[in-house]
């Protein structure tokens, strides 16, 4: 079945503008993820949705960033004001259910593309 | 919160050798332990993975191993191949966890 989708797959914006990223999760997966990958570091998690409840935001590195999920489905990584350090990839990955509920379990995530911000 | 130590930064080996990446996390809650691998442009491909309650883990030519007590688990790749060069990622996290924490990354590079 399809993967994770990002778009776009490359985008290149000025210094101050705002900029919308997208992701559409393997269908059925109820969870959502979006990290963050600047050059030559690990992964950096944003955010996580799950299902209906409030998401887990406290990887946001400022109020400039913003996530939204609608519908349980495609979601949209709003970057307000961007600045040069905001530059890196952004990813997105989703996974079949949260991590809590199932007692010693927690489910692979599935990463999408990427998307590469630039911010000139 | 955890923290996910990997090391070498880089790596080269013959083709045919073998390849080690090892990792150390901080959070003894920790009990999953994913290797994901990204190939230049794309995203990260789940390889392998391991939990709590198992040491080792096998498939095919890859296999990882876990070291609970001393809270290091490591990623071996044996009879190398061109198409195993690649940055590798360890990660840790805990049941209920809602994110990943992961390393910095190895870059395996495999000469023909």
């Amino acid at each position: 079945g399809a993967g994770v989708s990002q778009s776009p797959s490359n985008k290149v914006t000025e210094k101050g503008k705002d900029v919308e990223l997208r992701c559409d999760p393997i269908s059925g997966h109820t969870a959502l993820y979006w990290y963050r990958q600047s050059l030559g570091q690990g992964l950096e998690f944003l955010i996580y949705f799950q299902g209906n409840s409030a998401p887990d935001k406290s990887g946001l590195p400022s109020d400039r960033f913003s996530a939204e999920r609608t519908g349980g489905s495609v979601s949209t990584l709003t970057i307000q004001r961007t600045q040069q350090e905001d530059s890196a990839v952004y990813l997105c990955a989703s996974s079949p259910r949260s991590n809590s509920g199932r007692a010693g379990s927690t489910d692979t995530q599935y990463f999408g593309p990427g998307t590469r911000l630039t911010v000139l | 919160g955890e923290n996910v130590e990997q090391h070498p930064s880089t790596l080269s080996v013959q083709e045919g050798d073998s390849a080690v990446i090892k990792c150390t996390y901080s959070d003894s809650a920790s009990n999953y332990f994913p290797w994901y691998k990204q190939e230049l442009g794309k995203g990260p491909q789940l390889i392998i993975d391991i939990r709590s309650n198992v040491g080792e883990k096998k498939d095919q030519r890859i296999a990882v191993t876990l070291n609970k007590t001393a809270k290091h688990f490591s990623l071996h790749i044996t009879e190398t191949q061109p198409e195993d060069s690649a940055v590798y990622f360890c990660a840790a996290s805990w049941t209920r966890a809602n994110n990943l924490f992961f390393g910095t990354g190895t870059r395996l590079t495999v000469i023909p």
